[in-house]
């Protein structure tokens, strides 16, 4: 069962434009969730996270935004930079020790 | 400041063989973690350890196990290698649980053929 869903395996935009990765989730238990970015041959790196209590968070370049009545996030970056060129995961928790991933969208920040 | 280290790299095993994947961190982190990545997939949860002396099954463990005798290590073991573990293999670990961000390793790329 996949609860959380990444619908976009590929996205490519120019520098300096707005970057939006979506995400979806099915667990209406989940109460934070995480995105990551992932380099090649390297780990996830922890990027941003957000509380279920609240519907955005912001940190520098990056925001996440939150609906959780349409079970629904998003990650903006602005403005975007080849160097965020990286495979970004959406993650999802309920305060377990079980997170939960989705598929990773390719982010492709084009000069 | 080395975070997470995993070794090996990489390993080719032959079917039924065995094998630990070493994962030590320095961070003094009482939750540590093991995925597995699949091409076009998620991470799916192997196993994970609230602390030294106490590990419990992910969504995936059949076929693998662990223990952790110090907070530091938590070593993943195959025994009698199956394609189907082909995959790469991350361990992650965390101070707390909920919305605390992972710190994960390079990961180990393993191929059973």
């Amino acid at each position: 069962d996949q609860q959380v869903k990444q619908n976009s395996p590929s996205l490519s935009v120019q520098e300096g434009r707005i970057s939006i990765l979506n995400c979806d989730y099915t667990n209406s238990m989940f109460d934070y969730f995480l995105w990551y970015k992932k380099y090649p041959a390297e780990g996830p790196t922890f990027l941003i996270s957000i509380s279920s209590i609240k519907d955005k968070n912001e940190d520098g370049r990056f925001t996440v935004f939150l609906n959780k009545s349409a079970k629904h996030l998003s990650l903006h970056i602005v403005p975007s930079q080849p160097g965020d060129s990286a495979v970004y995961f959406c993650a999802a928790s309920n305060n377990n020790n079980d997170m939960r991933f989705g598929a990773g969208t390719r982010l492709t920040v084009k000069p | 400041n080395a975070g997470v280290t995993q070794t090996p790299k990489f390993r080719i095993l032959k079917i039924g063989q065995s094998m630990t994947l070493q994962c030590t961190q320095d961070m003094n982190h009482n939750y540590m973690y093991w995925y597995r990545q699949d091409p076009g997939m998620g991470l799916k949860l192997i196993y994970y350890s609230v602390g030294a002396g106490i590990t419990d099954k992910g969504e995936v463990p059949n076929g693998y196990n662990v223990s952790r005798s110090t907070t530091e290590d938590f070593p993943l073991r195959l025994e009698l290698a199956a394609p189907s573990q082909t995959s790469v293999y991350f361990c992650a670990s965390s101070p707390d649980r909920g919305g605390y961000g992972y710190t994960f390793g390079s990961g180990t790329r393993l191929t059973v053929v």
